[in-house]
């Protein structure tokens, strides 16, 4: 079975520094990965994804993410973040189509702060 | 586009109540999930549809939750009776079909209290 792991529960950020956020992944076959922001009283909004090719892919509102295979990592990251870039983010992995189920595993979450 | 619908928003029952939600995903989509998000967690998947037929209910608890989805449209998860433990925000998503390269698009929420 998939699992993800975001080792930090909050993170506190000073407005226009950099962003990264940790994601671990443990599963068998290639997986399918995910970023999704949530804002209080929101549903999730996806960032990116990644399923093969470029290791780096960009998203929206700025962000991108880099797969690292041999660290089973999906970092996600942004260069310069914006007071309203504050919310939960949601790391997850996807099982793949194989005519099986495709449901989300997710993490728990990092709460980002952003700091005047 | 109109996104995926849920409705109530909120709701606070008693414990051993029964309770429902609604969903109507984007329209034209074939995939439906519920998925719980228990305070401080991330979203945790009941269950699955496609079209009207279930493709993974492993980790509903058949002994209280019930969900369906008749017409291969909009669908209702069920609580009965509700546990304490219940409290958590349901959340309904939808997605053009099955593949995990699909992206799925999830609804508001019904954030549910059990006291």
């Amino acid at each position: 079975a998939q699992s993800v792991t975001q080792p930090d529960i909050h993170i506190t950020v000073s407005e226009g520094a950099s962003l990264e956020l940790r994601c671990n992944y443990s599963y068998g076959a290639t997986p399918y990965l995910f970023w999704y922001v949530q804002s209080p009283g929101q549903g999730l909004q996806l960032l990116l994804k990644y399923f093969s090719g470029d290791t780096l892919v960009q998203g929206i509102k700025g962000f991108e993410a880099e797969f690292k295979r041999s660290q089973s990592s999906f970092n996600l990251r942004k260069p310069s973040v914006h007071w309203s870039d504050a919310a939960e983010y949601f790391c997850a992995v996807g099982a793949g189509w194989g005519g099986g189920a495709d449901g989300l595993t997710f993490g728990k979450g990092t709460h980002l702060i952003i700091q005047p | 586009e109109a996104g995926v619908a849920q409705s109530p928003r909120y709701k606070i029952i008693e414990k051993r109540q029964s309770v429902a939600f609604w969903c109507n995903p984007i329209s034209g989509h074939a995939t439906l999930y519920w998925y719980q998000q228990i305070l401080g967690q991330g979203p945790k998947l009941l269950i699955q549809f496609q079209n009207n037929g279930v493709v993974d209910d492993s980790q509903l608890p058949k002994d209280r939750f019930s969900a369906e989805r008749l017409k291969g449209v909009d669908s209702t998860l069920k609580i009965q009776p509700a546990k304490l433990e219940d409290s958590a925000v349901y959340l309904c998503a939808s997605s053009p079909d099955r593949a995990s390269y699909n992206e799925q698009f999830f609804g508001p929420g019904t954030r549910l209290t059990v006291l």
